[in-house]
C-alpha cells in the first residue's frame, strides 16, 4: 500500500537550470498539495490541486513556479531559472475526496531536497 | 489569518526525564491542531491531531497534547523520553471544518534532542 511517493529525492541544479519535482499522490487520491520546507523553517503551503485544476495558489511565487496535476500521472511542480533562494525541501501531500470533505490529516510524501548550486 | 508559535527551536532533555514542547496558536475561527514529526531526510509523520471534543488528545508513541482554549495553546508531551524520540516536532493548525480543504500553517519548528 504505497503513500506518497516524490521523486527525486534529491536533485541538484545549477542556477539558471529548471527543476521539475514530481509527486505520485496515494493510489485514488485527487487532492495534491505541495509545501516549501526553507533551511531552518517550517513548511510553508504552496499550492492546492485537484485533478487537473489548481484550486489555491495563493503561496507559490508568482514567477518560474508552477505546478500541475494531468488527469493521468504525477503532479508536478516545476521551477524555471532556479536561484539560490530555491534551495529547500519540497514536500507533497494527498487526500482523498472523503478524507478531504472530513478534513483529515493529509499524508505526506518524503519530500525533494533541492540543492541549487 | 492562522499562526503557530513554537516556543523554543532546541529542546535537550535525557532519556527517561519529561518532554514538553510548546505550541501557541494564533486563529479566527475554531482551530484544528496538529503535531508532526519528523525524522531525519524523512517526511512528516502525524503524532496526533485535536479536532473537537475532548481536549486532551492522545498520540502515537506515548505523546499527547492538550487543547487549552484560554491559552490558545495545544503543548505536547511524555512522559518518559526515549532516544528515538530525537526528531524536528512541528506544530500546525488548520481552519477547521468546512474549508473545503487543508491548508495547514506550521511552526518552525523544535528540534529534541534526548541525551542517555
Amino acid at each position: 500500500n504505497a503513500g506518497v511517493m516524490q521523486n527525486p529525492r534529491h536533485l541538484v541544479r545549477r542556477r539558471g537550470q529548471e527543476a521539475r519535482l514530481r509527486c505520485s499522490p496515494v493510489k485514488g487520491h485527487s487532492h495534491v498539495y505541495w509545501y516549501r520546507q526553507l533551511p531552518e523553517e517550517g513548511l510553508k503551503f504552496m499550492v492546492y490541486l485537484q485533478k487537473e485544476n489548481i484550486i489555491d495558489e495563493s503561496g507559490m511565487p508568482k514567477e518560474r513556479f508552477s505546478a500541475e496535476f494531468p488527469k493521468e500521472g504525477p503532479s508536478i511542480l516545476r521551477i524555471q531559472q532556479v536561484v539560490r533562494g530555491d534551495s529547500a525541501a519540497y514536500f507533497c501531500a494527498s487526500s482523498s475526496d472523503r478524507e478531504t470533505r472530513n478534513n483529515s490529516p493529509l499524508h505526506f510524501g518524503n519530500g525533494t531536497r533541492l540543492t541549487v548550486t | 489569518a492562522q499562526s503557530v508559535t513554537q516556543l523554543g527551536s532546541h529542546v535537550s532533555v535525557s532519556e527517561g526525564a519529561l518532554v514538553l514542547l510548546r505550541c501557541n496558536y494564533s486563529s479566527s475561527v475554531p482551530p484544528y491542531l496538529f503535531w508532526y514529526v519528523q525524522y531525519p531526510n524523512q517526511g512528516l509523520q502525524l503524532l496526533l491531531k485535536y479536532t473537537t471534543g475532548a481536549t486532551l488528545v492522545k498520540g502515537i508513541n506515548g505523546f499527547e497534547a492538550e487543547f487549552k482554549k484560554s491559552e490558545t495553546s495545544f503543548h505536547l508531551t511524555k512522559p518518559s523520553a526515549h532516544m528515538s524520540d530525537a526528531a524536528e516536532y512541528f506544530c500546525a493548525v488548520s481552519r477547521g471544518m468546512n474549508t473545503g480543504f487543508q491548508k495547514l500553517v506550521f511552526g518552525t519548528g523544535t528540534r529534541l534532542l534526548v541525551s542517555p
